[in-house]
């Protein structure tokens, strides 16, 4: 499985954007990208996934280069609301699912 | 309301007891997968569930076993509890293509 490396904290104000970079050095051909976000006490949301150039919804948006080594997560204008920790994923999409292998994820803290 | 439900949400216990926490899959899914979350820590996979079979192990304790049943809800059982087995215990289901989902969780207290 290939192994993600992202920030261990990030701080931001209300109404900023937010970049979060993770690392994915070892991404396999057939691997998503996959963001999950998780309030505490909470089990996680997903965000957004993609496999290449950019992916974006009505929450975020997502953006690979071309060599998939890396992805970054941009939340428009942040709110308090989105205080929370953020994890990237790499998820293969070969036969059957796997069990999803999280890392320590980024807690992302947003001030007034 | 993710479409994953877990009971129940709080559980108090001494230790040394057993416990069983209920999970029931988003409709359709086939797999489950149980995490672990101590406080402050990372969410630890313990097992899968495929339509009835084990499918994968992860950081699970002997102490700790699960099973999926026809009607594909699980169940995990925790036995010989310690105080370091507190700790919230999620539940997850996916189908063969789609995203995980997960369960507001089962916050375990051994006291």
């Amino acid at each position: 499985l290939a192994k993600t490396t992202q920030p261990i904290s990030m701080d931001s104000y209300e109404g900023q954007e937010v970049n979060i970079t993770c690392s994915h050095n070892n991404i396999a051909t057939n691997d998503y990208i996959t963001w999950y976000q998780q309030f505490p006490s909470q089990g996680p949301r997903f965000i957004i996934q993609g496999y290449k150039t950019k992916v974006t919804n009505e929450v975020a948006s997502l953006f690979i280069p071309a060599d998939r080594k890396s992805s970054t997560l941009s939340l428009p204008r942040v709110s308090l609301s989105d205080t929370a920790v953020y994890y990237c994923l790499v998820e293969g999409r070969d036969t059957g699912r796997r069990a999803l292998t999280f890392g320590s994820g980024t807690r992302l803290q947003v001030q007034p | 309301d993710s479409g994953v439900t877990q009971t129940p949400k709080h559980l108090i216990t001494a230790t040394g007891q057993r416990v069983t926490l209920r999970c029931s899959p988003r409709s359709g899914d086939l797999s489950v997968y149980w995490y672990q979350q101590s406080l402050d820590q990372g969410l630890q996979f313990l097992i899968q569930y495929y339509n009835g079979e084990e499918r994968a192990k992860g950081n699970i304790l002997e102490r700790f076993s699960a099973q999926q049943f026809p009607d594909l809800h699980s169940e995990l059982n925790l036995s010989s509890l310690e105080l370091g087995d507190s700790a919230l215990y999620f539940c997850a289901s996916s189908d063969t293509a789609g995203g995980y989902t997960f369960g507001s969780g089962t916050r375990l207290t051994v006291v």
